[in-house]
């Protein structure tokens, strides 16, 4: 079975742009989630999408937003880029809420110049 | 809100030896899932091993054990016989239940097995 699959791997866009990132989950998994990975704030946990329906928020800006399509993919947006944006985001999917394991995926490395 | 605390940044051990990672946390919750997780030079986050807050028998996988102590707030990771593809950054993550897969993680512990 194919793991998490996140596209594109890297990423280099200019201040005021905007990007889209994907991430298909494992098959047959519902649940997908996003994180952002920087050196200064380490992991931070961005939003949650099951069944296209976004269940969790975490604390960042307006101009971060995801969606969840019917097939499970999952898209992040980031609109006006700021230089504070460049990070590995990260995401995970899992069978289902709760305690079943979440499956990371290898991550996109977006910078931002 | 929850956070978690990993208070040691870098570690290192020999090869074949014992190494404990710390982590705390703080929490209002009583029902809740503690996770810790390894991110290897590659990034591929995966799951070494989880804790159920209801279950006070210690998780082990392995050569990986957790000491859990609830009243503590503690949730410390123990691997045995270190070898070198453990080197890697240790992130232990809590989870509540019931509201989603949303984790929140500490800020890690990045590990040195040495040969």
């Amino acid at each position: 079975k194919a793991g998490v699959t996140q596209t594109p791997r890297y990423l280099i866009k200019t201040r005021g742009q905007q990007v889209t990132l994907s991430c298909s989950p494992i098959s047959g998994h519902r649940s997908v989630s996003w994180y952002q990975q920087t050196p200064g704030q380490g992991l931070q946990f961005l939003f949650e999408y099951f069944s296209e329906t976004q269940r969790n928020k975490g604390n960042f800006p307006g101009r971060f937003s995801g969606r969840q399509f019917s097939n499970s993919r999952s898209e992040m947006n980031v609109s006006t880029l700021e230089l504070g944006d460049s990070a590995l985001y990260l995401c995970a999917s899992s069978l289902v809420q709760g305690i079943y394991e979440q499956y990371f995926g290898p991550g996109t490395r977006l910078t931002v110049t | 809100a929850q956070t978690v605390t990993q208070s040691q940044p870098e570690m290192s051990v020999q090869e074949a030896e014992t190494v404990t990672l710390s982590c705390t946390y703080d929490t209002s919750e009583n029902n809740y899932y503690l996770f810790w997780y390894k991110q290897p030079p590659s990034r591929q986050m995966i799951l070494v091993i989880r804790q159920e807050a209801y279950k006070q028998q210690n998780a082990t996988e392995n050569r990986f054990s957790v000491n859990f102590q609830k009243a503590a707030k503690s949730f410390s990771l123990k691997i045995s016989d270190s070898q070198l593809g453990d080197t890697a950054m240790y992130f232990c993550a809590f989870m509540k239940t019931n509201a989603g897969n949303m984790l929140t993680f500490g800020g890690g512990t990045r590990l040195m097995v040495k040969p």
